[in-house]
């Protein structure tokens, strides 16, 4: 079946472009979670969204950072004016309703950007 | 949720049993042990997880010390494709939609 599937794999941009990075989550899945991974670091938590509410964005680094999901199912993480340090792996997971299949989540495989 | 220590790096040869160790002094009683592995240029998978009891799998084992201060992911047969970043994470019984919070894990290197 489908997993977690991001888009793009790879970007690449230069200092202070706009990037946007799409994240479907596993069909039905209500919870979704953004991470960022700097190279040779663990996945870092920015934001989770249940459904369409976004309920926790205490992980987002500054406020040129932004992730939405209107309709509760595509999510997209849009980060304005990159600097290098945003240079990342971004990583989206699903969950499905937490009552059930216990608390596993599934990554995608992550879109790497590359600010240069 | 609470801390978990893990050596930075494991080599194993090929075919052999593989354990990696995660130390947790401060877990509570309501806290489950979560395994995830990180291949190369992928997101991290779930492997195992347990409470009290040892748990057992397709892809793993995970043993766990009598007081819970320890645990143990074991690969019975390590193969080259199990080379990966192994995270250990503890989670609360009542952690509700709180994140997983990672560690830098243990990167397991396979040798032929």
């Amino acid at each position: 079946g489908a997993g977690v599937s991001q888009s793009p794999r790879y970007k690449v941009a230069k200092r202070g472009q706009d990037v946007a990075l799409r994240c479907d989550p596993i069909s039905g899945h209500v919870s979704l979670f953004w991470y960022q991974q700097a190279l040779g670091q663990g996945p870092e938590f920015l934001t989770y969204f249940q459904n369409e509410a976004q309920l926790d964005k205490s992980g987002l680094p500054s406020d040129r950072f932004f992730a939405e999901r209107p309709e509760g199912s595509v999510s997209t993480l849009k980060i304005q004016r990159t600097q290098q340090e945003d240079s990342a792996v971004y990583l989206c997971a699903s969950r499905a309703a937490l009552m059930l299949r216990g608390q596993r989540l599934f990554f995608g495989e992550g879109s790497r950007l590359t600010v240069l | 949720d609470a801390k978990t220590t893990q050596p930075n790096s494991m080599e194993s040869n090929e075919e052999e049993p593989v354990h990696l160790p995660c130390n947790h002094s401060t877990i509570s009683g309501t806290d489950y042990i979560h395994w995830y592995r990180q291949l190369p240029s992928q997101g991290p998978e779930y492997v195992i997880h347990g409470l009290t009891s040892n748990v057992n799998n397709r892809m793993a084992s995970l043993a766990i010390a009598e007081d819970r201060k320890s645990s143990t992911l074991i690969l019975h047969r390590a193969t080259l494709r199990d080379a990966a970043v192994y995270y250990c994470i503890l989670r609360g019984m009542n952690s509700g939609n709180t994140p997983l919070v990672f560690g830098k894990g243990t990167r397991l290197s396979v040798i032929a």
